[in-house]
C-alpha cells in the first residue's frame, strides 16, 4: 500500500537528549513537511523540503534539525535546544508544484 | 504572511442536522483551500479542497464554498452522522505555476454529532 509511515507512534525522551523521528513515503512525492501540533494551536510548520538535499525552515524551526538524503525519507531530530518538545508531530508529503498534502499518522513525543 | 482564522472552535449538532464551519484568510493571493478531518490520535485526512477559480465544490454530504471578495470559505456537512465527529481543519496556500506555497492552518473545530 502506498502511504506515509511515521515511527514510532509514541516516543519518550529524557530532558537533554536528542531524539529522531522517522518519516518514510512511497508515494513518489517530491516535497515533504514536518508539522507540530499542540492542543488548540492547529498545525505549525517546522521544516519542509521540496527536493532531495535541500530543505527550508518553517515557522518554528528553532531546536529542530532535518535531513533529506533520499526522496523517500525526511527524518526530524528534536534537539535538547527545543525548550518545549512535548507535542504531536506530523509528517506530510506532496507532489512538486501541488499543495495537496497527505499526512502520516503522527508521533507523540513526551519528555519525561 | 498568511493568517487563517477558523470558527467555531467547538460545534455540537444532533445526528441528521447540518454543520457549518467557517474560515477567513488574509492573503488575497492564496488560491488553494483544503479541509482536513482528524480523528483522535491520527493524522489529518484531506476530505475536500477548492481552488480560487470556482465558488463551490460538492462531494456527497460535504461541500465547500469560497467567497474570494470577502476572503472566506466554509465547510458544509449535511445529514451529519456520529462518524463525522472529529476535529476539522481549514488551510490556505498559494500555488503559482509549479512553485507551491506552504499550507497555513486554522486552529481547528471539534465537531460532535450526538446520536
Amino acid at each position: 500500500d502506498g502511504g506515509i509511515t511515521q515511527s514510532p507512534k509514541y516516543l519518550f525522551r529524557k530532558e537533554g537528549q536528542n531524539v529522531t523521528l522517522s518519516c518514510e513515503q512511497n508515494l513518489n512525492h517530491d516535497a515533504m513537511y514536518w508539522y507540530r501540533q499542540d492542543p488548540g494551536q492547529g498545525l505549525r510548520l517546522i521544516y519542509y523540503s521540496q527536493i532531495v538535499n535541500d530543505f527550508q525552515k518553517g515557522d518554528i524551526a528553532e531546536g529542530y534539525s532535518v535531513s533529506r538524503e533520499k526522496k523517500e525519507s525526511f527524518p526530524l531530530t528534536v534537539t535538547s535546544a527545543q525548550k518545549n518538545p512535548t507535542a504531536f508531530y506530523l509528517c506530510a508529503s506532496s507532489w512538486q508544484g501541488r499543495t495537496e498534502a497527505f499526512f502520516g499518522q503522527g508521533t507523540r513525543l513526551t519528555v519525561v | 504572511g498568511e493568517n487563517v482564522e477558523q470558527h467555531p472552535s467547538t460545534l455540537s449538532v444532533q445526528e441528521g442536522d447540518s454543520a457549518v464551519i467557517k474560515c477567513t484568510y488574509s492573503d488575497s493571493a492564496s488560491n488553494y483551500f483544503p479541509w482536513y478531518k482528524q480523528e483522535l490520535g491520527k493524522g489529518p485526512q484531506l476530505i475536500i479542497d477548492i481552488r480560487s477559480n470556482v465558488g463551490e465544490k460538492k462531494d456527497q454530504r460535504i461541500a465547500v464554498t469560497l467567497n474570494k471578495t470577502a476572503k472566506h470559505f466554509s465547510l458544509h456537512i449535511t445529514e451529519t452522522q456520529p462518524e463525522d465527529s472529529a476535529v476539522y481543519f481549514c488551510a490556505a496556500s498559494k500555488d503559482s505555476g509549479g512553485s507551491q506555497g506552504n499550507l497555513i492552518f486554522g486552529k481547528g473545530t471539534k465537531l460532535s454529532v450526538k446520536p
